[in-house]
């Protein structure tokens, strides 16, 4: 079946570093691309949509300068958390959608970002 | 905000099926029904999705309303590994899904 592989699958750092977490389609091309956070105890909230060779498209409340999306080819999305901050700590989930209407989304096994 | 309404929890006892129902009165007709599940610490995985008809794959089985306003997962046999967090989700199929809180299946020996 479709998978996505996310990297890496835990991060610690200091406060103030950048963070990249990359997301790739494994098996499928994918045009399209979401980014979600999960606080513990909650739901998935969609960051942001990720479309391959164009800027990607954020919810409200997502400062895009914070979280810098990159989808340069039709394997590979990146999230990059700028400057992070403990409040930045969150469970980060990546999903691939590919240009089979038919198939649904599939979503990497997340990367768990904490903040020192 | 979610577009669907399902219990809090669940329980169910190892080898039964387990029932999860999931209300999207709201549902418009091109919109599908989605349901994947999340175990502690992990993403989301795919178990079904059905526009009008009922769907069955290895997984599971999903049961739609005529009026489609109401859709039933079924896990014909469960067992302790189905323990999760089970997410019925309406949206378009090339579109983003909004995740509610889902059903936290506790599958019991």
């Amino acid at each position: 079946g479709a998978v996505v592989s996310q990297h890496p699958s835990w991060v610690i750092c200091k406060s103030g570093t950048s963070v990249k977490i990359e997301c790739r389609s494994l098996d499928f091309q994918a045009t399209t691309m979401f980014w979600y956070r999960q606080f513990p105890k909650q739901s998935l909230m969609l960051m942001a949509t990720s479309n391959e060779g164009s800027k990607a498209t954020y919810e409200q409340g997502v400062e895009k300068d914070k979280f810098l999306i990159n989808h340069a080819s039709l394997t590979l999305s990146t999230l990059t958390v700028t400057s992070a901050h403990p409040e930045d700590s969150s469970f980060y989930i990546c999903s691939a959608l590919s240009w089979d209407s038919n198939q649904p989304q599939h979503f990497g096994d997340g990367t768990r970002l904490s903040i020192l | 905000d979610a577009k669907t309404t399902q219990p809090t929890s669940m329980d169910c006892a190892e080898g039964r099926a387990a029932n999860l129902p999931c209300n999207h009165s709201t549902i418009s007709g091109n919109e599908y029904v989605y349901w994947y599940r999340q175990i502690h610490s992990q993403g989301p995985q795919y178990i079904i999705h059905g526009l009008k008809n009922n769907e069955t794959n290895e997984m599971a089985s999903l049961i739609i309303t005529e009026d489609r306003k109401s859709s039933t997962l079924i896990l014909p046999h469960a067992t302790l590994r189905d323990t999760a967090v089970y997410y019925c989700i309406v949206g378009l199929s090339q579109g983003n899904l909004i995740f509610g809180k889902g059903t936290k299946l506790s599958v019991k020996p």
